[in-house]
């Protein structure tokens, strides 16, 4: 099955600076690659996420980019906010069968 | 309401009992799943469901089964808790018509077996 490796476990940074989380997959099948946020005592939440014909995709603060050749997907967020500290967890799938397999989870602290 | 609710929000129970946690959505989504989730290991899958006569193993089925009761429902059952399977459970639907593949999480549902 897929695996879907994720660094760091823990990110700190200064509000206003930029934050980045990286992932790697192992199945080149692979074709659907979200990003959730977990704020404290929720559910995962989808904030953005980026099909395997596109190599990167932007919202507003939040943009992701896909390397397919080296199998690894990064999320960034710039001009951090207090509100962005929450967890963060990166997933892969393939196919239709849309059954999601999770990275370990990003810790990320915005200090103000 | 929330459109993915799960009950109970929390949980105690003893070695041995066996126990049910519950999933209902209001998205009309098809498919459900369940997570669990366990400090640095992310969330793993541990069943899933793609219609009400649907139903498949994930990563990590082992001691646990399931039942979808109805579309809406989605219900994971524990034969008999063991203390390794105190972890955060998470219920998710997701809908793949017009190509959206993003998942709904419930709240969660905090299991402490002692």
């Amino acid at each position: 099955g897929e695996n879907v490796e994720q660094h760091p476990s823990t990110l700190s940074v200064q509000e206003g600076d930029s934050a980045v989380i990286k992932c790697t997959y192992s199945d080149s099948a692979s074709n659907y690659f979200p990003w959730y946020k977990q704020e404290l005592g929720k559910g995962p939440q989808l904030i953005i996420d980026i099909r395997s014909n596109v190599g990167e995709k932007k919202d507003q603060r939040i943009a992701v980019t896909l390397n397919k050749t080296a199998k690894h997907f990064s999320l960034h967020i710039t001009e951090t906010q207090p509100e962005d500290s929450a967890v963060y967890f990166c997933a892969a799938s393939y196919g239709g069968a849309n059954n999601l397999f999770f990275g370990t989870g990003t810790r990320l602290t915005v200090i103000p | 309401d929330a459109d993915v609710t799960q009950t109970p929000r929390n949980r105690i129970t003893k070695t041995g009992k066996r126990i049910m946690l519950e999933c209902s959505q209001t998205k009309g989504h098809d498919r459900m799943y369940w997570y669990r989730q366990d400090p640095g290991l992310g969330l793993r899958l541990i069943y899933y469901s793609f219609d009400v006569k649907d139903i498949n193993k994930g990563e990590i089925s082992d001691g646990y089964s399931v039942s979808r009761q109805a579309q809406a429902k989605f219900s994971l059952s524990l034969e008999s808790a063991i203390p390794n399977q105190t972890a955060l459970y998470f219920c998710a639907t997701s809908d793949l018509k017009a190509g959206n593949y993003g998942y709904t999480f419930g709240s969660g549902t905090r299991l402490t077996v002692v």
